[in-house]
C-alpha cells in the first residue's frame, strides 16, 4: 500500500539552490509531519501541520488538504541540509499516534 | 528537550540468538513505538505501547516481541534472530490522549545478524 508518495526519491542540488520536495497522500489525515534524518540515523521533526503554511528559518512547509498534497521548500540550500527528508501522515482511521511514512527523499547539496 | 535513548548505536549478533533492544525516554510519555527502516521500504511499525504492560501489533510484528514493565522503558525482543532482521531499528515516544501528539525519535540501532 502506497498511501504516502514522495518525489523525487533522490535530489542533488548546488549550494544556494531553491529545493522543493513533494508529498502526496491518499488517506484522510489529521496532521502531516516533515522529518529529517541525517546520515547518523537520528530523526528530528521539522514541522507538524494540518493546514496552510509554516516557516522555520530557511525551511517552509505547505499543505493543501483538498488536493492531499504537501511540499517542503528549502531556500538558499547548504551542504548541511544534506539528509533524508521524510513525509509522514497521521491517518484519521489509524490507531492513536500511528504514522504512515513516505519512503523518503535523499537530498545531497554540493558546495 | 525530550530525550529518547537507545541502548546501542551498532549491534552484531548471530543467527538464532535472542536479541534485546532497549529504549528509554525521559519525558513521561504514555506512547512508545518500535520501527524498522530498510532501504526502499521506509519506516515500518513493529509494535507500539500506549501504557505500561500494554502493547499493540504494528504492520510487521512477526519474529518480534516487546516488553513494557515501566513507563519510561520499551524493549524490543528478537526471539530467534534471523538474517532478514538485519536493519536499522528506531524507537519513538509521544504523549497520549485523544489528539495526535508528535513522536520523538531516538538515534537508532543498526543491527546486523550474521
Amino acid at each position: 500500500k502506497n498511501e504516502v508518495e514522495q518525489s523525487p526519491q533522490n535530489l542533488t542540488a548546488q549550494e544556494g539552490e531553491f529545493i522543493t520536495i513533494n508529498c502526496s497522500y491518499s488517506v484522510g489525515i489529521s496532521a502531516l509531519h516533515w522529518l529529517q534524518q541525517h546520515p547518523g540515523g537520528g530523526i528530528v521533526s521539522l514541522f507538524m501541520l494540518s493546514s496552510g503554511k509554516k516557516k522555520h528559518g530557511r525551511l517552509i512547509a505547505t499543505i493543501n488538504i483538498q488536493e492531499k498534497h504537501s511540499s517542503l521548500h528549502i531556500t538558499a540550500s547548504h551542504p548541511r541540509d544534506s539528509a533524508v527528508y521524510i513525509c509522514a501522515v497521521v491517518d484519521y482511521g489509524g490507531s492513536q499516534g500511528n504514522l504512515i511514512f513516505g519512503k523518503g527523499t535523499k537530498l545531497s547539496v554540493k558546495p | 528537550d525530550v530525550k529518547v535513548t537507545q541502548s546501542s548505536r551498532y549491534l552484531v549478533k548471530r543467527t538464532g540468538e535472542k536479541v534485546f533492544l532497549e529504549c528509554v525516554q525521559d519525558m513521561d510519555h504514555e506512547n512508545m513505538f518500535w520501527y524498522r527502516q530498510d532501504p526502499g521500504l521506509g519506516l515500518r511499525l513493529i509494535y507500539f505501547s500506549y501504557d505500561v504492560k500494554m502493547k499493540e501489533k504494528g504492520d510487521i510484528p512477526e519474529g518480534y516481541s516487546v516488553s513494557r514493565e515501566k513507563k519510561e522503558r520499551f524493549s524490543l525482543i528478537l526471539e530467534s534472530a534471523s538474517t532478514n532482521q538485519t536493519s536499522m531499528y528506531l524507537c519513538a515516544s509521544s504523549f497520549g490522549g485523544l489528539l495526535y501528539q508528535p513522536q520523538h525519535f531516538g538515534d537508532g540501532t543498526r543491527l546486523s545478524i550474521l
